[in-house]
Order: C-alpha cells, then sequence, then structure tokens
C-alpha cells in the first residue's frame, strides 16, 4: 500500500520562498507529482519527479530523493495567487495515483 | 483540445437514492481514474479503468461501481446514498503507461442530503 504524508499547512508572505515537503512509502514507485489546487477547483499538475534531483519550472522547483521516500516543492517570488493547497502524489508500479492530504498555503501581502 | 469533461457540475440527492456521474477524457487519453474528495482533503481513490474494465480498486465499497465505454468515457454509480458521500468526484485521465501524470476534470460537486 501506500502511506503519504504533509504538513497540514503553512503560511508565508509575497515574495519570499517556501519549501513544502512530502514523505512516502510505497510497494513499487513509478514517479512522484506535484498538483496545485485552488479552493474548489480541479488540481492542476505542477511537477513530475522519477529520478533522484531536483526539477526546475520557473517559480516551481521539485526535489525528489527515492532513497528517503521524500520530496519538496519549493516556490519561489510567491504571489498572492499562489494561496492554494499543494498536493503530493505517488504513482506506483501499476501505474495508479494516490494522494496526500495537501498543504494549505497561504501567502499574505 | 477539449480536457478531461465532468457532467453535472452540482447535484443534490437524498439519502438511499442512486447517482450516475459521467467523465470524458482527454483525447488521446485512454485510462480513466475517479477519486472522491471531502472538503479539505486530498482525493481518495475509488478505481481505475482501462480497456473497460477495473483495474485498480481503492479502499471503497461495493456501492461505488464504474463502467468505462468503447470510446474510454467513463461513468461511476453510488448507490444507497449516505451523507457522508458528499464530496467532490474528480475524474481523471492519462495515457496507456501513465505518461506524465492526470489530467483532471472540474469534478462534480455531490451533495447528499
Amino acid at each position: 500500500g501506500q502511506n503519504i504524508d504533509q504538513p497540514t499547512e503553512m503560511t508565508a508572505t509575497e515574495g519570499a520562498i517556501v519549501q513544502t515537503n512530502c514523505t512516502y512509502q510505497t510497494s513499487g514507485f513509478n514517479g512522484l507529482f506535484w498538483y496545485q489546487q485552488h479552493a474548489g477547483e480541479a488540481p492542476t499538475f505542477l511537477s513530475y519527479n522519477v529520478l533522484d534531483g531536483l526539477e526546475e519550472k520557473g517559480r516551481f522547483s521539485s526535489f525528489l530523493s527515492r532513497s528517503k521516500g521524500y520530496s519538496y516543492l519549493l516556490l519561489k517570488e510567491l504571489q498572492m495567487k499562489d494561496s492554494a493547497s499543494y498536493l503530493c502524489a505517488v504513482r506506483a508500479s501499476n501505474n495508479d495515483m494516490r494522494f496526500g492530504a495537501g498543504t494549505r498555503l497561504t501567502v499574505k501581502p | 483540445d477539449a480536457g478531461v469533461t465532468q457532467s453535472p457540475t452540482h447535484l443534490i440527492k437524498t439519502r438511499g437514492q442512486q447517482v450516475t456521474l459521467r467523465c470524458s477524457p482527454k483525447s488521446g487519453h485512454d485510462t480513466v481514474s475517479w477519486y472522491q474528495q471531502a472538503l479539505g482533503q486530498g482525493p481518495q481513490f475509488i478505481f481505475q479503468y482501462y480497456e473497460e474494465e477495473e483495474r485498480q480498486r481503492g479502499n471503497f465499497p461495493d456501492r461505488f461501481s464504474g463502467h468505462q465505454f468503447p470510446n474510454y468515457s467513463s461513468e461511476l454509480n453510488v448507490n444507497a446514498l449516505l451523507l457522508g458521500d458528499s464530496a467532490l468526484y474528480l475524474c481523471a485521465s492519462s495515457p496507456t503507461g501513465g505518461g506524465y501524470g492526470y489530467t483532471f476534470g472540474s469534478g462534480t460537486r455531490l451533495t447528499v442530503v
């Protein structure tokens, strides 16, 4: 089975940098995904890691350590519109994807 | 290029009733997964359909059933509705092998009263 843990809430200031973590346990690993979800809306894809290391995509970066079962999402130059929930999801070797409960980020002026 | 479309967007049902939710996957995608998302929680995996068969299933009772049609569209059926079934139901599609993850529809907000 899979177990995915994320902190429940975070608060940061506009313009700052914030890191949100995800730890996971899975039987068979086939990729880790980060999604952004605004209240009442569908999740939207942010990043994908399947190998160890850092993937950078504009203001967003995601890091993966498979041996530690650990990932983080780094958001730079925070904007008010970044206030949302950030969902970590792990895809197993059978290609089904399970989600953590998400971290709700509040960006303050 | 249409993404994932779900219908209806909102639905109100009474306890004990049955409901059917519909999903059309993104063009080029053949795998459909359904998730239930309660308020403030992450999406919980219900099941996944591929080649018209249920391939994986999460920890949901048999009241939750589904179907996939030859055109890859899918339905989620819930029987004997309970108040606790009130949630956002998300459909996600992906290509064979998973690709770069899922594309989600906007969801159906189900309220059971």
